[in-house]
Parts: C-alpha cells; structure tokens; sequence
C-alpha cells in the first residue's frame, strides 16, 4: 500500500513562514506533487518535484529528498488568501496519484 | 466549455437508488480519474481511464461503475447508492497518464440518506 503522512493543521501569522511536511512510502516513485485546496473548490496545482532539491516558484517552493522519502512545501510571506488545505500526492508509477490527507493551514492577521 | 466540468453540483438521494455523475473535459486529455474526498481521510481514487476505451480500479472501486467511450466524457454511476457513498466526488483528467498535472473539476457533493 502506500502510506502518506503530513500534519493536519498549522497556523501562522500573516507575512510569516510556513513549512509543510509529507513524508511517503510507496511501492514505487515516479513525481511528487503539492495542490491546495480551498474550502469547497477543486484542488488546484501548486508544484511537481521529480528530482531531489527546491523548485521555486513565487512565493512557494517545494523541496524533495527521494533517499530520505521526504518533501516539503516553504509557503513564504503568508497572506490571508494562503488560508487552505495543502494535499502532497505521489505518482508511485503505476499511473496513479496518492493522496496524502492534507494540511489544513489559517493565517491569522 | 473550458476545463473540466462536473454535473449535478449537489444531490440528495434515497438509498437504493441509482445515480450516474457527469464529468467533461475539453482539453483533450487522455487521462481521466474519479475521486472521493471524506474529511480525514483526503482525496482518494476511484477509478481511471488511461485513454478512452479503458478502465481501471482504484483504491476504493467497490459499489461504483465507469465507462469511458470517448475522449470527453467520464461518467461515474453508483448502481445502488448506500449512505457510505455520502462524500464529494471530485472528477479530474491530465495529458499524460500519472506523469502530468491533473486538473480537478467542481466537484459534486452528494448525499445518501
């Protein structure tokens, strides 16, 4: 099976940092992905990480370790919009997406 | 049309009964998925088409159907709808089979009672 695991919840102050880690197990591994998700819409894509490292992209970036089985997503100068559920998915190879629960993430003013 | 769109947006339906929801993309993807997403336990996969034509299971297949005959269409049908299936079901499609972004539609939230 695979097992996909990041925190439920985080909250931080607007214009801070926020980190969010996912760490998996999978049978296979072929991308990561982060989406965020806000209350009562569609996930939408954040960023794909398929080599070890940072992707940056604005004000987020995503980092991935395949030896370690570990990502994570650097939300940096957090406005009130950033308030939303973060899901890490992985394409374990066989043609489908993982989903880990999410991170359900409130900036506060 | 542009993306994916989802039908109904809402529904409430009599255990027993028979309920088929709609998914349509016009962005000429060959993949195509169903999600369920129940608060807890994320987004989960249904079933998956990886061109039109076939079908595969997901993780939680048991007690829905789907059929993929064209390029555009994806329907979801649940033949006998049980209070379990109470969830909201998000449709979803991406250009390359499992590699590429997939792009989600609405979603429909439906109710079992």
């Amino acid at each position: 099976g695979q097992n996909i695991d990041q925190p439920t919840e985080m909250t931080a102050t607007e214009g801070a940092i926020v980190q969010i880690n996912c760490t998996y197990q999978t049978s296979g591994f072929n991308g990561l992905f982060w989406y965020q998700q806000h209350a009562g819409e569609a996930p939408t894509f954040l960023s794909y990480n398929v080599l070890d490292g940072l992707e940056e992209k604005g004000r987020f970036s995503s980092f991935l370790s395949r030896s370690k089985g570990y990502s994570y997503l650097l939300l940096k100068e957090l406005q009130m919009k950033d308030s939303a559920s973060y899901l890490c998915a992985v394409n374990n190879g066989d043609y489908k997406l993982s989903f880990g629960a999410g991170t359900t993430v409130t900036v506060r003013a | 049309i542009a993306g994916i769109t989802q039908a109904p947006t809402s529904q409430i339906l009599a255990a027993g009964r028979r309920m088929t929801l709609r998914c349509t993309q016009d962005m000429r993807h060959n993949a195509m998925y169903w999600y369920r997403q129940d608060l807890g336990l994320g987004l989960r996969l249904i079933h998956y088409s990886n061109t039109a034509g076939t079908t595969g299971k997901g993780e939680v297949p048991d007690g829905y159907s789907v059929s993929r005959a064209n390029t555009d269409d994806f329907p979801l049908t649940l033949a006998s709808a049980v209070p379990s299936q109470t969830s909201v079901y998000f449709c979803a499609s991406s250009d390359s089979v499992g590699g590429g972004e997939q792009f989600f539609g609405p979603g429909t939230r439906l109710t079992v009672l």
